[in-house]
């Protein structure tokens, strides 16, 4: 079976520019969540998406936004990219909400503002 | 403020011996804690996972143990291997929410 999967491995744009991120979950799961790492750093939680619909937002400013598809995949879309947005992006996908099911990440996608 | 720390930044260590990693938080109301192997470059995968009223779990050379009163959770692992070189991250989940708390991890990194 496929784990998840994220589109494209890696990144480089400017600054100003808008960046559109793809996960595709494991089949069955129908939640996906989206993680910033920053080098060094834990994840950071983004986003929380179940069944179509937003379940949780982290603190990341309206520059961030994100949708799931009827067939769970998810994008996260970033808009006006700042210098501070280089990092590598997880999309983890688990069955359902709950805090036990567990997570399975993707490889990342690792972007780079110059 | 809930957090998670970890000690220590990072480790080197020799084929074979053993080590243990540490984890503080300060997070409530507490759910569940997980310890995630994260190789470079690639995404975390969880190890073990472990409840309030459950103290040790163990996943082949690795075993996890947390004392809830003191909010501290340690991973050992024994007789390293090189493959085990990577960060290992200490996750915090809140009861009744999506939310979770990661730590900065410990990079571990055996030698031959």
């Amino acid at each position: 079976d496929a784990g998840v999967t994220q589109s494209p491995t890696h990144l480089i744009k400017t600054r100003g520019q808008h960046v559109t991120l793809r996960c595709s979950p494991i089949s069955g799961h129908k939640s996906v969540s989206w993680y910033q790492q920053v080098l060094g750093q834990g994840p950071q939680f983004i986003f929380q998406y179940y069944e179509k619909e937003e379940r949780g937002r982290g603190n990341f400013p309206d520059r961030f936004s994100a949708r799931q598809f009827p067939n769970y995949s998810s994008e996260l879309n970033v808009n006006a990219l700042l210098l501070g947005d280089s990092a590598l992006y997880l999309c983890a996908s688990s069955f359902g909400t709950s805090s036990y099911n567990e997570q399975f990440f993707g490889p990342g996608t690792r972007l780079t503002v110059l | 403020k809930n957090q998670v720390e970890q000690s220590p930044q990072s480790l080197i260590i020799l084929e074979g011996k053993n080590c243990t990693l540490q984890c503080n938080y300060t997070v409530s109301p507490f759910s569940n804690l997980r310890w995630y192997k994260q190789d470079t470059g690639r995404g975390p995968v969880s190890l073990t996972i472990m409840t309030f009223s459950e103290n040790t779990k163990s996943n082949g050379r690795y075993t996890a143990t947390l004392d809830a009163d003191t909010k501290q959770s340690s991973l050992h692992i024994t007789a390293s291997q090189l493959s085990d070189s990577a960060s290992y991250i200490c996750v915090v989940s809140l009861s009744g929410t999506y939310k979770y708390i990661f730590g900065t991890g410990t990079r571990l990194k055996v030698l031959a």
